[in-house]
């Protein structure tokens, strides 16, 4: 999607890894978001961001770290990741929390634990 | 736990039909939103409204907020195969800075 990119796209990784995800956008918005999907329960919110090194925890946020050096790089780490972390998993950017316009969503990644 | 909850969770029409959708919430809010995703895409913002508004419209979208219900409705005008693709809603708390969604609903529209 156009000024936000997720990576990697698709990744397998075995359980009690770590595993960071990168969300990078070119729209300068202030707001960046974590969410993960998974069937039966829509979209959740793990972390979001307000600013640089500004950031707060989610509905589900144990077992995920994030991190946000750069207005353009947010991250999202699983610590030591499980099978129950297998999801799909959605940045999003937004430059206030009501703009018109909403959110603007990368195109995920899948994520699968092994 | 989902602000939101759709109904119904899925729908089949036929092209040239009406779609409508509902999104029930629990707590106040700023505002609410509708969402398309396509299969194996990210979301896609199609309208907002804020709590103090009633109704809205986008070309075929017209959406309506309830907040003494705590319900909003999506209805799609002349539905199009290019419309199925699953549709949430996301409540913005009253603070407004992170959105909540439901689950969704699938619609397939049939040509």
């Amino acid at each position: 999607d156009a000024g936000i990119t997720q990576s990697p796209r698709h990744k397998v990784t075995e359980t009690g890894t770590p595993v960071t995800l990168r969300c990078h956008q070119t729209e300068n918005h202030r707001y960046m978001y974590w969410y993960r999907q998974d069937p039966g329960h829509g979209l959740r919110l793990i972390h979001y961001s307000y600013g640089v090194k500004d950031t707060d925890k989610g509905e589900v946020s144990d077992g995920y770290s994030v991190s946000r050096s750069k207005t353009e790089d947010f991250l999202l780490t699983l610590e030591s990741a499980t099978s129950s972390q297998t999801s799909v998993y959605f940045c999003a950017i937004s430059e206030s929390p009501s703009s018109v316009y909403g959110y603007t969503f990368g195109s995920g990644t899948r994520l699968t634990v092994v | 736990s989902q602000q939101g909850e759709e109904d119904p969770q899925a729908l089949s029409i036929q092209e040239g039909e009406n779609a409508t959708m509902n999104c029930s919430y629990k707590t106040s809010i700023n505002n609410l939103q509708w969402y398309r995703q396509n299969s194996g895409r990210g979301l896609v913002h199609l309208i907002l409204i804020r709590s103090n508004e009633r109704e809205k419209h986008s070309g075929r979208l017209r959406v309506t907020l309830d907040t003494s219900k705590k319900s909003s409705s999506l209805l799609i005008t002349a539905s199009r195969a290019a419309d199925t693709a699953s549709y949430f809603c996301a409540t913005a708390s009253a603070a407004g800075n992170k959105l909540t969604f439901g689950g969704g609903t699938r619609v397939l529209v049939k040509p």
